[in-house]
């Protein structure tokens, strides 16, 4: 069954440092995807970064990168030169390409708190 | 381009009551999901909405029910209330695309409080 795990549920990080937040995953489908977003305390839901299951090279959009070990079956959000406004509760989720479906299961989160 | 757009941000309810929340996708998108998300069980997916038909759903008890309209924007409704219904509903919006890509667009999500 597909499953997503974040192990952190809290994470604290010194502006400027950079803060590595674990995600693993499970499905049996070959083709699926993964995303990472953040949700600020207001509550949206912001997309940060997506790795595709084919993808040969680590994603990476600005300050942040997907560090993807397919064999392990993690993809780990590294977030560079923290910034305060980078605390957020951040979320590691997958798609499966089979489903044919918009459905993404999520994890449970990681709370971050970037300390000045 | 206008993102997507919950209604109403906050209700508040009663046990035993009925409630109905709106989603306007992004336009363009016909494809829109609602999830639920609550501090014990997290972001939990209820179904999917595509051209007027639910393609996926959730395992959710049927008091949880949605629809959408020729012009994409969804509705879910929840009827006869629990105090464990006491969430915040978010609405996402995609492209009607298969495959494993499909970003997902976020509405900023209703918080329904039920006494």
């Amino acid at each position: 069954a597909q499953k997503i795990t974040q192990t952190q549920p809290g994470m604290f990080v010194q502006e400027k440092e950079a803060v590595t937040l674990d995600c693993t995953y499970d499905t049996s489908d070959p083709s699926y995807g993964l995303f990472w977003y953040k949700q600020p305390s207001s509550g949206e839901m912001i997309f940060l970064i997506y790795q595709g299951s084919y993808d040969q090279q680590n994603a990476t959009e600005g300050r942040y990168s997907l560090n993807f070990q397919k064999a392990r079956k993690s993809a780990n959000l590294v977030i560079s030169a923290s910034q305060l406004g980078d605390s957020a509760m951040y979320f590691c989720a997958m798609r499966e390409g089979s489903s044919n479906t918009g459905k993404l299961i999520f994890g449970q989160g990681t709370t971050l708190q970037v300390k000045p | 381009k206008a993102g997507v757009t919950q209604t109403p941000r906050y209700l508040i309810k009663t046990r035993g009551q009925q409630v109905t929340l709106s989603c306007s996708p992004i336009s363009g998108h016909r494809s829109v999901s609602w999830y639920q998300q609550t501090p014990g069980q997290g972001l939990q997916f209820l179904f999917e909405y595509f051209s007027e038909t639910q393609r996926n759903k959730g395992n959710f008890p049927g008091r949880f029910s949605g629809r959408q309209f020729s012009n994409s924007r969804s509705e879910m409704n929840v009827s006869t209330l629990e105090l464990g219904d006491s969430a915040l509903y978010l609405c996402a919006s995609s492209l009607p695309f298969g495959g494993a890509y499909n970003e997902q667009f976020f509405g900023p999500g209703t918080r329904l409080t039920v006494l």
